[in-house]
């Protein structure tokens, strides 16, 4: 069964803390594509991330980090030095077969305050 | 360039009333979803379709269907509106790329309400 579990529903932190959202994957393929997606209150998504099953490479874009653990099936998402502008709901998601489907998690809910 | 068009925005219909949400990509993919967000949830996979003429069932497919007669557009058909189908949906369409595809680009929505 394919699954992405994002166990921590709502973090709340102050401007300027380092935040990391959890992100947790199931799949029996060796071949899939992680993503992270952003969703401001304004209710779009917003892409972040892709990174494919292949590439455990962790990257670091400005202040966004991401760590790509295949052994835990881990693809947790850093923030570092936040901003009240990351205050949004982030989703994971994982695809896998042909169709490219995305399977979202539930979302992590962010607040971040003045 | 436009990327992914939903028509409507915002719309509220009576219970057992039928519409035809729209979605057009400009962007020549060939693969197109959609999505429906509850409250509070992720979104799940209602339909997708891997070209033009060819469509297949996702997670919550009963009480909706597509078509997809063009690359460009992919509407998706309610019919016999019940309040369970209260949500936001999303079209997104992508392409192959490195072995793949690549990142998802959606619309920005529909926001349906039935009552």
């Amino acid at each position: 069964a394919q699954k992405v579990t994002q166990a921590q529903t709502e973090i709340s932190v102050v401007e300027k803390e380092d935040v990391t959202l959890d992100c947790v994957y199931e799949t029996r393929d060796t071949t899939y594509y992680l993503f992270w997606y952003k969703q401001p209150p304004s209710g779009e998504l917003v892409f972040l991330i892709r990174r494919n099953s292949f590439d455990e490479q962790n990257e670091i874009s400005g202040r966004y980090s991401w760590n790509f653990q295949k052994s835990t099936s881990s693809f947790n998402f850093t923030i570092t030095a936040s901003q009240v502008v990351d205050s949004a709901v982030y989703f994971c998601a994982l695809s896998q077969d042909s169709s490219y489907k995305l399977i979202f998690g539930s979302g992590t809910r962010l607040l971040v305050r003045p | 360039n436009a990327g992914v068009t939903q028509t409507p925005k915002f719309r509220i219909l009576k219970i057992g009333q039928s519409m035809t949400l729209q979605c057009t990509q400009d962007m020549n993919h060939n693969y197109m979803y959609w999505y429906r967000q509850d409250p509070g949830m992720g979104l799940k996979l209602i339909y997708y379709s891997v070209g033009a003429g060819i469509t297949d069932k996702g997670e919550v497919p009963n009480g909706y269907n597509v078509s997809r007669s063009t690359t460009e557009d992919f509407p998706l058909r309610l019919e016999l509106a019940a309040p369970s189908q209260t949500s936001v949906y999303f079209c997104a369409s992508s392409y192959s790329k490195d072995r793949g595809n690549t990142e998802a680009f959606f619309g920005q929505g529909t926001r349906l309400t039935v009552v």
